[in-house]
């Protein structure tokens, strides 16, 4: 079946640097990938829309020069989190949707933890 | 607005038991998709099912299986005969048209199962 592949699955970093997180489709091509958010025992929360080739769709409340989205590839997607504070830390989630059969398939997700 | 409610937050059975978790829904959409996730600690979602706005088709797999209440805006999913290994957060999401086919969804808050040996 499809999978989507994220990258790193944790980190943690000093407040105030970038952190990169990747998200790829490895057997579809998916020219939408979405990020979401979880804090701890809370829900999902979309936070943008990623489009291959155009710039992302952010969700009210998402800053978008914080969020930094690229969707360079029709099997690539990047969140860059700038200048990341303590109160970022979260789970971040990204999903991918095959374009058959309209199924979504999400990665497996990444702990971020900010000092 | 669409919104999804999950209005049990956690649900603690014994081994072999039966149980439902509910999931209530709100949308002025025609068309959309009902959705299904398990996500154990380990964090990754596990897809369980995706079932389109008009097949009110109840479904099994399994232990698992879903009824589909569209007159009541609902989409219950029933484990039986319940095992440890079902211990999870199990999310109820909803997604935009089926036709847009975009994939964003909305997610209820989450059920935790917790299924005592």
């Amino acid at each position: 079946g499809a999978v989507v592949s994220q990258h790193p699955s944790w980190v943690i970093c000093k407040s105030g640097t970038s952190v990169k997180i990747e998200c790829r489709s490895l057997d579809f091509q998916a020219t939408t990938m979405f990020w979401y958010r979880q804090f701890p025992k809370q829900s999902l929360m979309l936070m943008a829309t990623s489009n291959e080739g155009s710039k992302a769709t952010y969700e009210q409340g998402v800053e978008k020069d914080k969020f930094l989205i690229n969707h360079a590839s029709l099997t690539l997607s990047t969140l860059t989190v700038t200048s990341a504070h303590p109160e970022d830390s979260s789970f971040y989630i990204c999903s991918a949707s095959a374009l058959e059969g309209g199924k979504l398939f999400f990665g497996s997700g990444t702990q971020l933890s900010v000092l | 607005a669409q919104k999804v409610t999950q209005a049990q937050t956690e649900i603690s059975v014994v081994e072999k038991e039966d149980v439902t978790l509910d999931c209530v829904y709100e949308t002025r959409d025609t068309t959309y998709y009902l959705f299904w996730y398990k996500q154990p600690p380990s964090g990754e979602l596990v897809f369980l099912i995706r079932r389109n706005s008009f097949d009110e088709q109840n479904e099994i797999s399994g232990r698992y299986s879903w009824n589909f209440q569209k007159s009541t805006s609902s989409f219950n999913f029933t484990i039986t005969a319940s095992q440890v290994v079902d211990s999870a957060v199990y999310f109820c999401a909803l997604s935009e048209p089926a036709s847009s086919n975009t994939g964003k969804l909305i997610f209820g808050q989450g059920t935790t199962l917790q299924v005592k040996p």
